[in-house]
This record gives structure tokens, sequence and C-alpha cells, in this order.
């Protein structure tokens, strides 16, 4: 079936501008995750949504960054006042609560600000 | 607070040899240990998953890792390997008896194939 998809794949933008970031989780999957990757770097958890709430947002790096499941599926990064070091991929991932903590990771969206 | 150190950033290997990436993990409760491969460009795919069923764990393409509660160790091997290997290794870890659902990735290590 199909995985978990991200949009866009690369996204360039200025310093100052807010960014938006889509994730589509594997359907029936409930929990979904979103992580940053540095580069030459592990990837780093931001937030974890379970359903439509955020159950665990303690990685994320402060107040310009925020995400939304409103309904449950897919979710969206928000990032306000972007800095040259949210320059990062971030990454999407999703689980099926049957399956516990294994993820299934989306190919990620490059972000560059310029 | 779980940790994971992964001893090599860098491992290279001829075609048809072992391969050998290390991993050694700390964490304050049962541990689900993960490894993922990432080849350019493309995604995290899950090579193998230990939760306590069998402390060696096969995986895809050939891979396993054993994992050694006294050496808080978790290594990952190959008998022999392909070009295909080359690619970015994470080792993982999950506290799932906290509830907490963050994985926990190690720096990496990129595993070269020289023909």
């Amino acid at each position: 079936g199909a995985g978990v998809s991200q949009t866009p794949s690369n996204k360039v933008t200025e310093k100052g501008k807010y960014v938006e970031l889509r994730c589509d989780p594997i359907s029936g999957h409930t929990a979904l995750y979103w992580y940053r990757q540095s580069l030459g770097q592990g990837p780093e958890f931001l937030i974890y949504f379970q359903g439509t709430g955020a159950a665990d947002d303690s990685g994320l790096p402060n107040d310009r960054f925020f995400a939304v499941r409103p309904e449950g599926s897919v979710s969206t990064l928000k990032i306000q006042r972007t800095e040259r070091g949210d320059s990062a991929v971030y990454l999407c991932a999703s689980s099926l609560r049957t399956e516990g903590d294994t993820q299934y990771f989306g190919p990620g969206t490059r972000l560059t600000v310029l | 607070a779980q940790s994971v150190t992964q001893l090599d950033s860098h491992v290279s290997v001829s075609e048809g040899t072992p391969v050998l990436l290390r991993c050694n993990y700390s964490s304050s409760y049962s541990p689900s240990l993960f490894w993922y491969v990432q080849h350019p460009n493309k995604g995290l795919q899950l090579l193998l998953k230990y939760t306590s069923a069998a402390t060696l764990v096969k995986g895809i393409n050939g891979f396993e890792a054993e994992f050694k509660k006294s050496e808080t160790s978790f290594h990952l091997t190959k008998p022999s390997a392909h070009m295909s290997d080359a690619a970015e290794y994470f080792c993982v870890v999950s506290e799932r008896d906290t509830g907490r659902r963050a994985l926990t990735f190690g720096s990496g290590t990129r595993l070269q194939v020289q023909p």
C-alpha cells in the first residue's frame, strides 16, 4: 500500500518567512510524528500526535514551531519567522497502535532558509 | 533518559566481506531497539526491531542484530556485503514502557562498500 507522503519535497524560503510542511500518514495509522534531521546528524524528535491531539510536543525547539492534525489524518508543521538554523530535512512518520512503537517514515521535506 | 551511541561514524568494507556496525544504548527501562537504513535522497527504512521476544533479531536484506543486555549493545551484522548496502545506518531506541513514543536516534554510521 501507499507509504507516508510529504509535500513539498523541497522548500526554499527567505529568512523571516512563514512555511507549512504537509504530511499524509499511512491510511489507518492513528499516531503521527515529526522529526528534524540536520546535516550529518540523526533525526531528532519534534512532536507526536495520537489522533487529533498533540500527545507530546516536548521536542519543539521554540514557539515559532507549531503543528496541527485537525481531522486525525493529515498533519501540517508550521514554522513562523524562519531562521537560517531551521534549514534541515523534516521527516514525518506514522504508526499503527497494534504495532507499538514501530514507526514508518516518509521521504522528508528539505527546507532551506536563505 | 535514553540515548544511543554509534561507535563508528564511517565503516568501509569490501564487497563480499562481513559487515559490523556497532551500537551501545542507555535506557532506564526495557527498551525497544531498532536499526534503520537511509539511502541517499530516500526515506528511512526499517531494517529490524528488538522487543525482547528473542535476543537475535533477523531483518531484511540479510541483516541481523544481537541484543546483549550485559554489554548494553545492539550491533548490526551481515555476513557478506553487497554494493547496494552502501548507505547511512541509524541505531534507535524507544522507551516503550514509559508510554513516551519518541524515538531517539544515534548519529549514524556511513557504510561504504568497495568493489
